[in-house]
């Protein structure tokens, strides 16, 4: 497709569960990315991909939450044993990963944990 | 340390009056400087962009922004605002130097009266 795609749309999960989100970025986009956004609030960093190398991870909350990009194309998100501060919504952007290149965002994936 | 502020987080105007969005950052370097537009259901859309050069610059859907380097500032203006622009803007910098982050503001909601 034309734009990053993120699926699911939406996901419920009970607390405790493991929920994996997926992001499909734009073809041609090396760097990809990972923000959370609150209700309110303005996306917060999580981690970035460089091809299939994560090269920061320094906004993952804690060790319940990791990343991954096998094959430098699509990445997924995995949280593990959710917990109900973990509904947000979750964004991926993606871009051509030159210093000046803007983020291309997807629809997001609005995770709620009860 | 590096951040964005929004000031206002409602802002209402009447259809065809002009609209201005403030945004001000903290940052040691020169910064690359976004808009992004946020409509209820989407991912975030670039508006438009400053990295160098011409302090004010032209985006989309009639919208532009000029950089004002003496008072930390990059605010959004619109000269008539169309009962479609309602949405939530999104001011951010980044790359953050030595890293990949970009840093947004916690938006501003726009609302248009017919």
């Amino acid at each position: 497709g034309a734009g990053v795609s993120q699926s699911p749309r939406y996901k419920v999960t009970k607390r405790g569960q493991d929920v994996a989100l997926r992001c499909d970025p734009i073809s041609g986009h090396v760097s990809l990315y990972w923000y959370r956004q609150a209700l309110g609030q303005g996306p917060e960093f999580l981690t970035y991909f460089n091809y299939e190398a994560q090269q920061d991870k320094s906004g993952l909350p804690n060790d319940r939450f990791s990343a991954e990009r096998p094959e430098g194309s699509i990445s997924t998100l995995t949280i593990q044993r959710t917990e109900q501060r973990d509904s947000a919504m979750y964004r991926c952007a993606s871009s051509l990963g030159r210093e000046s290149s803007p983020l291309h965002f997807g629809n997001g994936t609005r995770l709620t944990v009860t | 340390a590096q951040s964005v502020t929004q000031p206002d987080i409602h802002i209402t105007v009447s259809e065809g009056a002009s609209l201005e969005l403030r945004c001000n950052y903290s940052y040691g370097a020169t910064p690359y400087l976004f808009w992004y537009v946020q409509s209820p259901g989407q991912g975030l859309q670039l508006l438009l962009k400053y990295f160098s050069g011409d302090t004010l610059v032209q985006g989309i859907k009639g919208f532009e922004a000029e950089f004002k380097r003496s008072q930390s500032s990059f605010n959004l203006r619109k000269p008539s605002v169309h009962w479609s622009d309602a949405a939530e803007y999104f001011c951010a910098v980044g790359p953050i130097s030595g890293t990949y982050k970009y840093i947004f503001g916690t938006g501003t909601r726009l609302k248009v009266l017919a």
